[in-house]
């Protein structure tokens, strides 16, 4: 059974730091990768996507994605309590047509 | 409109009834998907549409469920005979495409409650 994995947190780090969050998957034919944002009682915003192995800068946010070792990952630069929220890892599966796949998402708490 | 509008925002209905619940996506996205979100998971995918046909209905637990798309904008989920295993946050998200880059915005989600 194909399956998206992100460790449930809380995820706590201090204002200013940097946060890390991870994800992995076990369809190793995956092309698409998400990040996406979801505050409490809030519907999941799109933060970054990512196609090819290595880095992708925006902002304060980087994606990594290694295909070899099925990883996705996503850096939070100068973390701000307003970054406090469940981050959810979304990947679409080599055959089923463009539906994302979430895993469980990860509790970030960015603390003052 | 503006974004992806989703009514009711809360449903609250006994157990064996039938629900309906609707979703109006972003003026001009092709693409619809309805998932469904329980407490402390992510969504889980539901269904897809791309204009009026379902292109993937593959996550649909049972044929209680069921959604129609009659003339490629809005949408109705159906869900015959709730139960209360039912009871999740329905999300429907939108996009323009349904190429590689499937960018989707998500509606505020349906709280369905059934007791």
């Amino acid at each position: 059974q194909k399956e998206v994995e992100q460790n449930s947190g809380p995820l706590s780090v201090p204002e200013g730091a940097i946060a890390s969050l991870n994800c992995t998957y076990s369809d190793r034919g995956s092309q698409s990768f998400f990040w996406y944002r979801q505050y409490s009682g809030k519907s999941p915003e799109l933060i970054m996507f990512i196609y090819s192995n290595g880095d992708k800068e925006d902002g304060r946010f980087t994606a990594q994605l290694n295909k070899a070792s099925q990883y996705v990952s996503l850096l939070i630069r100068d973390s701000q309590p307003s970054d406090s929220a469940t981050y959810l890892c979304a990947v679409v599966y080599s055959n089923s047509g463009y539906a994302l796949n979430f895993g469980k998402g990860t509790s970030l708490l960015v603390t003052p | 409109g503006a974004g992806v509008s989703q009514t009711p925002s809360n449903k609250v209905t006994e157990k064996g009834k039938y629900v309906e619940l609707r979703c109006d996506p972003i003026s001009g996205h092709t693409a619809l998907y309805w998932y469904r979100q329980s407490l402390g998971q992510g969504p889980e995918f539901l269904i897809y549409f791309q204009g009026t046909g379902a292109a993937d209905d593959s996550g649909l637990p049972n044929d209680r469920f069921f959604a129609v798309r009659p003339e490629g904008s809005v949408s109705t989920l159906k869900i015959q005979r709730t139960e209360r295993g039912d009871s999740a946050v329905y999300l429907c998200a939108s996009s323009a495409q349904s190429g590689r880059y499937t960018e989707a915005f998500f509606g505020q989600g349906t709280r369905l409650t059934v007791v």
